[in-house]
């Protein structure tokens, strides 16, 4: 079993749309948690860190984490065809430093 | 606008040829990442350095790769000899510890053996 799970997708969503992508991790004790996007072709580029249960905004995106379910989601408001691209969660599994642990990805698809 | 750079950007070689290739962290970031992607594999973590030194190479295959820090300007990943598997992305990213996990990525090297 994979330590971070994602839905490999694709997420299809209409333009404007609000797009929910979901993360589930297997360390209890992981206090660190990123959402990168990926372009194709690109590298991963942060969108949002967030480390506190609860909800963390920046503009569209919204980051929320529920450490006693073990999952994090971001959600991504009025969402844009130029928001197409893959999303990686990544993890700092327990006690691992700096080491991130990242899901296969979900890739959102935002159609016009 | 500080960011990591690798060179080079690609890279196509034939099988048994040794490969070389460079990170320059972002400037005070004191620890390094190497990474390969692969659409079968995903994001792979090789190896990192605190402060030049190796703490995990876990993920690397020891016989052909090698990685290094000569100094804290440069990183180094190595394949010899370069097989068709190793044909992937290879990125490098860099942090600083004790500023949160956040790692920066640079733009990778992208890699194809024949």
């Amino acid at each position: 079993q994979k330590e971070v799970e994602q839905n490999s997708g694709p997420l299809s969503v209409p333009e404007g749309a609000i797009a929910s992508l979901n993360c589930t991790y297997s360390d209890r004790v992981s206090q660190s948690f990123f959402w990168y996007r990926q372009y194709s072709g690109k590298s991963p580029e942060l969108i949002m860190s967030i480390y506190s249960n609860g909800d963390k905004e920046d503009g569209r995106f919204t980051a929320q984490l529920n450490k006693a379910s073990q999952y994090v989601s971001l959600l991504i408001r009025d969402s844009q065809p130029s928001d197409s691209a893959t999303y990686l969660c990544a993890v700092n599994l327990g006690d691992a430093g700096n080491m991130l642990t990242f899901g296969g990805g979900t890739r959102l698809m935002v159609k016009p | 606008d500080a960011r990591v750079t690798q060179t080079p950007r690609h890279k196509v070689t034939e099988m048994g040829q040794e490969v070389t290739m460079r990170c320059q962290p972002i400037l005070g970031h004191n620890t390094v990442f190497w990474y390969r992607q692969t659409m079968m594999q995903g994001l792979e973590l090789l190896a990192y350095f605190r402060n030049r030194a190796p703490l995990d190479d876990s993920g690397m295959p020891k016989d052909r790769f090698s990685a290094e820090m000569p100094d804290a300007t440069l990183a180094t990943l190595k394949i010899q000899p370069s097989e068709p598997r190793d044909s992937a992305v290879y990125f490098c990213a860099s942090a600083h510890r004790g500023r949160g996990e956040t790692q920066y990525f640079g733009p990778g090297t992208r890699l194809l053996v024949l």
